[in-house]
Parts: structure tokens; C-alpha cells; sequence
């Protein structure tokens, strides 16, 4: 089955700097990639995704790119914001056999005013 | 009422208790879920229903029992747990299961402490 590493594992940034997490799947058959953003005391929502045939989406302050052949993608956010800070989970979805999600372990992301 | 509703919010229970935990989406959706979500550890789909027959059990052990009476409504009910199923039992939902379009809608989920 699908195996989705996340790197950090908590990163703190001061406000205005950009934020970059990293995550690596390990089935190349995976074709959809979501980024879930969990505020305290909330459930994960979802802030953005990318699928295999596309090689970077941006939405504002955030961005996400693929990297197909080296099996990583990564969310980026720029001028970074108190609000910001949240755990962040990657995911990989493969749609192979199993039509469900694995998802990383998570990034704590704090953005220090 | 919008979105994904848990309730309880937090639960205390002894180990020899019984109780259930009660998800609602007023979304439309047809395919529902159960995770578990524990310190430092993947979130970890237990369950999942697709217009309302059960799909998916990761082999989760037989004191968790699911009912889905309608695409609306998903239980969780509980008995004779143990110290280590202490978590935050996330609820979702999407449209079904098999046409992933890219959303689980979460609820706020429900603090699950066993003493």
C-alpha cells in the first residue's frame, strides 16, 4: 500500500517568512495529492490539492508542487501569518484497490508575530 | 445546521463501559468515515461507508462497532475499550467513495479519554 513521509515534523517561522513542508509517497501509481490544514480543537480541512498531471498549483499565498519521478511533493506559503499556524497534513491517494487516503504524520507549523 | 457534527465533543469512560459516538453531515455526501487520531501518528481510517454499506474495516479491533442507519447519520459504538484507544475520533464525509473529487469535509471530532 501507499507509504506518505512528512518532513518536519514542526517548523516555527516568524511572521512574513515563507513556510515549506515536504512529503514523499511511495506508490507511483498515486495521482492526487491534498494538502489538510487542522486548527486547534478543529477538524482537518482542505486547503489545496494537485493531481498527477499537473506540476504546481498556487492559490494565493500557497502553492503546492509534484515532483512525479522523485515521488515528493511540497506546500509552500508565503508572507507567512499568525492565522497560519496549524498542523498540516499531506496525503496521498492512489485510487488503486483501495479508494482511500493515507495521510503523513503532520507538521506543526507556528508562525511567531 | 452546515458541514460535519460529532457529538460528544469529549467523552470519559471507563473500561467497562458502553457508549456511542454520533457523526451527522448535512452535505448531500453518500460516503462516510471514521478516523483515529493519535499523538504523532498518521491519521488512521477505521471505517468507511458508501451509501450506507460498510466498505472498509482496517482491522479494527471487534470493541469498535459502526452503524450507518442512513447516508446522514454514522455511529461509533464503544465498549469494553482500553487505555490506548484514548484519541480524537475524527468523523468525515465526501460525496462517495469512489469518485474522489478531492474533499473529506471533518468534523470537529470527539476527545475520547478511557480511564
Amino acid at each position: 500500500g501507499e507509504n506518505v513521509e512528512q518532513h518536519p515534523s514542526t517548523l516555527s517561522v516568524q511572521e512574513g517568512d515563507s513556510a515549506v513542508i515536504k512529503c514523499t509517497y511511495s506508490d507511483s501509481a498515486s495521482n492526487y495529492f491534498p494538502w489538510y490544514k487542522q486548527e486547534l480543537g478543529k477538524g482537518p480541512q482542505l486547503i489545496i490539492d494537485i493531481r498527477s498531471n499537473v506540476g504546481e498549483k498556487k492559490d494565493q499565498r500557497i502553492a503546492v508542487t509534484l515532483n512525479k519521478t522523485a515521488k515528493h511533493f511540497s506546500l509552500h506559503i508565503t508572507e507567512t501569518q499568525p492565522e497560519d499556524s496549524a498542523v498540516y497534513f499531506c496525503a496521498g491517494y492512489s485510487g488503486a484497490g483501495s479508494y482511500q487516503l493515507t495521510f503523513g504524520k503532520g507538521t506543526k507549523l507556528s508562525v511567531i508575530p | 445546521e452546515t458541514g460535519v457534527t460529532q457529538t460528544p465533543r469529549h467523552l470519559v469512560m471507563g473500561m467497562t463501559n458502553k457508549k456511542s459516538l454520533k457523526c451527522e453531515q448535512h452535505l448531500g455526501h453518500n460516503a462516510m468515515y471514521w478516523y483515529k487520531q493519535s499523538a504523532k501518528k498518521p491519521l488512521e481510517l477505521m471505517f468507511v461507508y458508501n451509501f450506507k454499506e460498510q466498505t472498509e474495516n482496517n482491522s479494527v479491533p471487534s470493541r469498535f462497532s459502526p452503524e450507518c442507519p442512513n447516508s446522514s447519520h454514522l455511529f461509533l459504538h464503544l465498549h469494553t475499550l482500553q487505555p490506548e484507544d484514548s484519541a480524537l475520533y475524527l468523523c468525515a464525509s465526501s460525496q462517495d467513495q469512489t469518485s474522489l473529487t478531492g474533499e473529506l469535509f471533518f468534523g470537529e471530532g470527539s476527545r475520547l479519554t478511557v480511564l
